[in-house]
Formats: structure tokens, sequence, C-alpha cells
């Protein structure tokens, strides 16, 4: 398998912007995608591919790549934005998405 | 309304089995590869095992390999996850998703969307 990294905690003043990273060797060859959890509840795709936002999903929230780092970032923080975002990707077999990141928390401040 | 419903969780001694379900709806079930992520009790996402729409293709972690197997019926618009030998690190809830490809450059790349809402399965003396 390979590994997605991430920080374990990021913090933003509400309505400023934050990025959110992943970092894996994957990543230089396959989209990441981006996940939102909430304390309870099941997670929810936030950005998928290159920068692609499922229907419902606020246009504050968008994606980028580059290199071997991924990123999610939040333009205008919500206080509804604080949660743990999840990074995936395919795993370095090629195979399937087993690769998860360990999870960043977001503190909407 | 696409959807995904878990089924069959509970508490079980080590060494233990249980049969996970997943019943699908409002989506061609056998179109889509689907797989089973889990969460341990305050711990991130841990992707478990996977199969292909026709079933020919099935990878599991290395953690629960030769321990679960993951199956579908695609006539029952099912997904199951059969789970034997269980130790108290399988605690976990555990989630399906539905896995959705597409191609960029010359890969495909895919994402998971949606998951259902998680069965907890703890595996306690």
């Amino acid at each position: 398998s390979s590994e997605l990294t991430q920080d374990p905690a990021v913090s933003v003043a509400l309505g400023q912007t934050v990025r959110i990273t992943c970092q894996g060797d994957s990543l230089r060859s396959y989209y990441a995608s981006w996940y939102q959890q909430k304390p309870g509840q099941a997670p929810v795709l936030v950005i998928y591919g290159k920068n692609n936002r499922p229907s419902g999903i606020p246009d504050r929230f968008s994606g980028s790549s580059s290199g071997n780092t991924a990123s999610l970032t939040i333009t205008g923080a919500q206080a509804e934005d604080e949660a743990d975002y999840y990074c995936n990707s395919r795993d370095s077999s090629g195979n399937h998405l087993g690769v998860f990141g360990g999870g960043t928390k977001l503190t909407v401040l | 309304e696409v959807q995904l419903v878990e089924s069959g969780g509970g508490l079980v001694k080590p060494g233990g089995s249980l049969r996970l379900s997943c019943a699908a709806s409002g989506f061609t079930f056998s179109s889509y590869s689907m797989n089973w992520v889990r969460q341990a009790p305050g711990k991130g996402l841990e992707w478990v095992s996977s199969i292909s729409s026709s079933s020919s293709y099935i990878y599991y972690a290395d953690s629960v390999k030769g321990r679960f197997t993951i199956s579908r019926d695609n006539a029952k618009n099912s997904l199951y996850l059969q789970m034997n030998s269980l130790r108290a690190e399988d605690t976990a809830v555990y989630y399906c998703a539905r896995e959705v490809r597409d191609w960029g450059g010359s890969s495909w790349y895919g994402w998971f969307d949606p998951w259902g809402q998680g069965t907890l399965v703890t595996v306690s003396s």
C-alpha cells in the first residue's frame, strides 16, 4: 500500500480562507478525493478529480494538486465547516482506492 | 434517491463471526464497484475491502486478509462482508460506499459516493 499524510489539526477564523493538505507519492500520479465528516455522521464527498464538487457542496470548497501534494481550500470558512476532513487516493498498486489520509480536524474560530 | 443502508452489526466475542449487509437503492447496483470502509472509535477512516461490479476483482486490506470475505448479489442489490476470527481491533463503525470512477489523462481516478450510515461492530468478551 502507500501512505497519505495530513496535518492532524488546523484552525481558521470565521470568514477566512484555509488550506488543508494531503501528501503522498501516489498523488504524483492520481487525483485525490476529499471527504467531510461531522461527529456521529457518515463521511460526505466534497471534492473529487481535478477540482469537482458534487451537487449540494458550496462553491467555497475547492481542490488543487501539485507534485505529491493535494489541497482542499475553503474560501470564507463558515461555522458549519468545522469537521474532520479526509483525503483518499489510489493504492500504490493502482488497483483500488485503498488509501486514506489520517484526517485533519478543522476548527472554525 | 441514491441510498446505501448497512445492517448486521452488533456485539461479538473475540474469535467470533459476523456478517454485514448493505442494501443499495436508487442506482444500477450492478454497474459499480463497492467498498467497505471502517472507523475505529475516535480514529480515522480505514479502507477494508473492494469488489468490482461483476465480482471479478476483489481486494482486501492487509489487516483483514484471510479473515474477511466481501461478496455481492447483484440480483438483490446487496453487498456483504463476512467477518471471521474477529479481534478487539476490528471494533469499528463499518460503512459501505459506492465507488465511482472517471478517466483523467491515461489513468482512472475514483471516489466514494455515497456512503451508508454505518453499522457498529463491537468485539469484546
